[in-house]
């Protein structure tokens, strides 16, 4: 069974620092999602990936196949960047998501 | 954004009457899934479709069953409802395929009293 965990559960930062967020998952997948939901809102998808890195304005994905880690990085963080984001291991057998619990984000101007 | 629709968006309905969730796709996918998104538990799979009536279960299926008539519509059905299964409940399609992103509805907020 694929197990998916993020590190950390909650993170403060003020306004303009780097963030890293990181997530490790148990077996070989597909592709490694990230996905932000804002508080009472829906889920987006941030990143797909399944090798390398991705960047996307001032964020930045990051997977390492071998060691199953990958990293989400937000650079020059803002308070509109406050958010729970979550990563998902995507599997081949039909799709199905496996997900962290989420790291809550706090950015405070 | 990927045409998601889920209906309705917020419910409130009593102990042990049957309610049914809706999601609607414009995107002509082949997989779609419900999942429910608890405090402390994050997302899990209830059932999940790959293809016009073909559904399967998924982690947390019990209570629920789900049907799927068309490509466009995914249906889920609480038979009877239990204060357990209040949750937020989203929609999604993706699929097997390395490159396939996965995109949610926007979630129905059920509570059961």
């Amino acid at each position: 069974k694929n197990e998916v965990e993020q590190s950390p559960q909650n993170l403060t930062a003020q306004e303009g620092e780097f963030i890293t967020i990181n997530c490790s998952y148990s077996v070989g997948i597909s592709a490694l999602h990230w996905l932000q939901q804002h508080p009472g809102g829906g889920i987006v998808s941030l990143f797909m990936l399944s090798s390398g890195k991705k960047k996307h304005g001032r964020l930045i994905a990051t997977i390492n196949i071998q060691e199953k880690h990958s990293s989400l990085h937000i650079t020059a963080s803002h308070p509109r960047d406050s958010a729970v984001y979550i990563c998902a291991s995507g599997g081949t057998s039909y799709g199905k998501l496996t997900f962290g619990q989420g790291t809550i984000l706090t950015v405070h101007p | 954004d990927a045409g998601i629709t889920q209906s309705p968006r917020h419910k409130v309905t009593e102990t042990g009457t049957p309610v049914t969730l809706r999601c609607h796709q414009t995107e002509n996918h082949r997989y779609m899934y419900w999942y429910r998104q608890d405090p402390g538990h994050g997302l899990r799979l209830i059932h999940y479709s790959y293809g016009v009536k073909d559904t399967d279960k998924g982690e947390v299926s019990d209570g629920y069953s789900v049907s799927r008539s068309k490509t466009e519509d995914f249906l889920l059905t609480l038979e009877s409802a239990t204060s357990s299964q209040t949750s937020v409940y989203f929609c999604a399609i993706g699929g097997p395929n390395q490159n396939t992103e996965a995109f949610f509805g926007q979630g129905t907020r059920l509570t059961v009293v």
